[in-house]
């Protein structure tokens, strides 16, 4: 069964500082991943996705995650933390693996604190 | 592009009431899908629906859940006597034709049962 599990629900850093979220994925079948983002008040949005692709992936607003197969990780960063970066961001994979229905199963979330 | 709209953003009931939430998925996605959120967790999948056929059903949904989406458009869920342990906030999502991977978020609907 897939699942993903987030350490640390709140991270705190400094404007301007490197952003590190980090999640780890259990999964029986090559997975697909997924970082989104949610804004107070707002839906949560797709940050970046991996898709057995390219192991580094880009995504929106400077933010990247890095598949490591040997460490079940798909950390995400950010080389430099803005204030508007603040928000909860979840680790999702998707169910079935491969077979993507849309189906996700998320982690309990990071809220991320940016202070100035 | 309007986005995903869910309506009423927040509801109040009292245990063993009747409610029922709307969603209207981005025009043409043909995917629509409903998760529910708790406090301090990421959301959960409840079921989905491709065009009008609702395709799968989590054992989260219990038999007082129901949710349709007739011709394909907007949807609703409906929970029936409804208990203090449903208070959540519900979610409602939808991804384009081939491209299901990328969901869309709707700001939710935040059930309180008192």
């Amino acid at each position: 069964a897939q699942s993903v599990t987030q350490l640390g629900s709140h991270v705190s850093v400094s404007e301007g500082a490197l952003v590190l979220l980090r999640c780890n994925y259990s999964s029986s079948v090559p997975p697909y991943l997924f970082w989104y983002v949610q804004y107070p008040n707002q839906g949560l949005q797709l940050l970046l996705k991996y898709t057995s692709a390219a192991t580094l992936v880009k995504g929106i607003n400077g933010f990247e995650a890095e598949f490591k197969k040997s460490e079940t990780s798909f950390h995400l960063t950010k080389p430099s933390a803005h204030m508007s970066d603040a928000a909860e961001y979840f680790c999702a994979v998707s169910d079935l693996g491969s077979s993507n229905t849309g189906k996700l199963i998320f982690g309990q979330g990071t809220t991320l604190q940016v202070k100035p | 592009d309007t986005g995903v709209s869910q309506d009423p953003r927040h509801k109040i009931t009292k245990r063993g009431q009747n409610v029922t939430f709307r969603c209207d998925p981005i025009s043409e996605h043909n995917r629509l899908y409903w998760y529910r959120q708790t406090l301090g967790q990421g959301p959960e999948f409840l079921t989905y629906f491709q065009n009008e056929a609702q395709l799968e059903k989590s054992r989260l949904l219990s038999d007082r859940f129901s949710a349709e989406r007739p011709k394909g458009s907007f949807s609703t869920l409906e929970i029936q006597r409804t208990e203090q342990g449903d208070s959540a906030m519900y979610l409602c999502a939808s991804s384009p034709t081939g491209n299901n991977e990328k969901l869309f978020f709707g700001s939710g609907t935040q059930l309180s049962v008192l």
